[in-house]
């Protein structure tokens, strides 16, 4: 959906490294994501805000760290990238007055930590 | 290509028949299911929806069942094209508002 985009779209870094992934969208959405996708296995969140500076923990929230500056923008970052952090990642938005709130995605990012 | 679909169960379906994907959730507290789908490269795409007062809802070409009693959710695709060909997950929202995400079946259309 050419409302969420993520970049990079792919990104190869060594163990140690600190590396940041963006995420911008355009559907006006005050909520967004970042959840990650291993092979064989669902969609697991990390991280999640509801508004500009609201941070919330997921699922799998050690090792990361997100910021929300904007409303139109989420980012993530790897501190100090360890190879079990190669996934996809992906963003995503909601709209928080939606009784529904369906989440729409990004195209994800590919990231291989060496 | 892309390895999301690995290890995952898979569904092959001959062009032109029906395919129906099932999904069981855990929380029997959740009023609210998605159905996305994934193909190859991509982020999950929306492609439907239901609440749990319901249990039918209906689109183009696809129909989402919800039975709350076994905690079953299931997808039917009328008239599979090769394009359906993708990983579908189903997303079930319980009462911390977050979507919980099942792991994925892969559906393979045969020409």
């Amino acid at each position: 959906d050419a409302d969420v985009t993520q970049t990079p779209r792919n990104r190869i870094t060594k163990t140690g490294k600190r590396i940041m992934l963006e995420c911008s969208q355009t559907k006006g959405h005050d909520r967004m994501y970042w959840y990650r996708q291993d092979p064989g296995l669902g969609l697991r969140l990390i991280y999640y805000s509801f508004d500009v500076k609201d941070i919330n923990k997921g699922e799998i929230s050690d090792g990361y760290s997100v910021s929300r500056q904007a409303q139109a923008k989420f980012s993530l970052s790897l501190e100090s990238a360890i190879p079990n952090q190669t996934a996809l990642y992906f963003c995503a938005t909601s709209k928080g007055d939606s009784l529904i709130e369906t989440q729409y995605f990004g195209p994800g990012t590919r990231l291989l930590v060496l | 290509g892309e390895s999301v679909g690995l290890h995952l169960p898979t569904l092959s379906v001959q062009e032109g028949d029906n395919s129906i994907i099932n999904c069981a959730y855990s929380n029997s507290a959740s009023d609210y299911f998605i159905w996305y789908k994934q193909e190859s490269g991509k982020g999950p795409q929306f492609i439907i929806d239901i609440r749990s007062n319901m249990d039918k809802r209906q689109g183009q070409r696809v129909t989402v069942l919800l039975n709350k009693t076994v905690k079953h959710l299931s997808l039917q695709i009328a008239a599979t094209q090769p394009g359906d060909s993708a990983v579908y997950f189903c997303a079930e929202k319980g009462g911390n508002n977050r979507l919980a995400f099942g792991k994925g079946n892969q559906v393979v259309v045969i020409p």
